[in-house]
């Protein structure tokens, strides 16, 4: 099983550039999420889906865009990228957390410099 | 909004026991979980509690009290691949049952 699925790994980005970082799920899970991570400061929500065309903002949206349009992918594009995005960019997704089972899995990350 | 606090480390000798608090302030709590991170990896899941009381997965266990917006992760019986940073998570309902994370508690193992 793929489970989580995030590419790429690693990238760096000239201050302006734009880029969308990739996430699939082969798990058929509702929820999707985005969350970036800095040193000291935990994971921060960016945006979520809880379906298929529905997305809405985190804690730390501005800069960046997702859209929803298949159950599998949740795409995040940067739009004009700035060092202070410099982070590491984790994907999850879950089934819908109102149920028993809210676990949450992560893909492996993507770790993104902006010079 | 949310917030959780828990220690920023902690260390502890190899077979010994030790216990991370969390204590939270959200509006509409559905849950609290824990994750585990080693360095460089991806969170992993460790525990759920919905409810008062203890759950217990082998050598880790996780108790909540929704009355005093506390909660902490246990782990028994160290081991030294048990090094790395844990996370609390809350759902809030009032935000999309959105998962969020505290800052982390790094545990350092020691022989």
């Amino acid at each position: 099983n793929a489970g989580v699925t995030q590419t790429p790994k690693f990238q760096v980005l000239k201050t302006g550039q734009s880029m969308t970082l990739q996430c699939a799920q082969d798990m058929n899970h509702e929820y999707m999420s985005w969350y970036r991570q800095d040193p000291g400061m935990g994971l921060r929500l960016i945006h979520y889906s809880v379906g298929a065309g529905i997305t809405d903002q985190g804690e730390v949206p501005n800069g960046y865009n997702v859209s929803r349009s298949t159950t599998e992918d949740f795409p995040l594009r940067l739009l004009s990228a700035a060092p202070s995005q410099t982070s590491v960019y984790f994907c999850a997704s879950s089934y819908l957390p109102t149920g028993k089972n809210t676990e949450a899995f992560f893909g492996q990350g993507t770790r993104l410099t902006v010079v | 909004g949310q917030s959780l606090e828990q220690p920023s480390e902690v260390t502890a000798v190899e077979g010994a026991i030790v216990q991370i608090n969390c204590t939270y302030q959200t509006s509409g709590f559905y849950g609290l979980s824990w994750y585990q991170q080693h360095d460089g990896g991806a969170p992993t899941f460790l525990s759920y509690n919905a409810l008062d009381g203890l759950e217990e997965t082998g050598r880790f266990s996780s108790f909540l009290s929704r009355s005093d917006s506390y909660g902490y992760l246990l782990l028994q019986e160290l081991q030294m691949k048990d090094s790395a940073s844990y996370f609390c998570a809350v759902r809030d309902s009032t935000s999309g049952y959105a998962l969020n994370f505290g800052k982390g508690t790094s545990l350092l193992v020691t022989p």
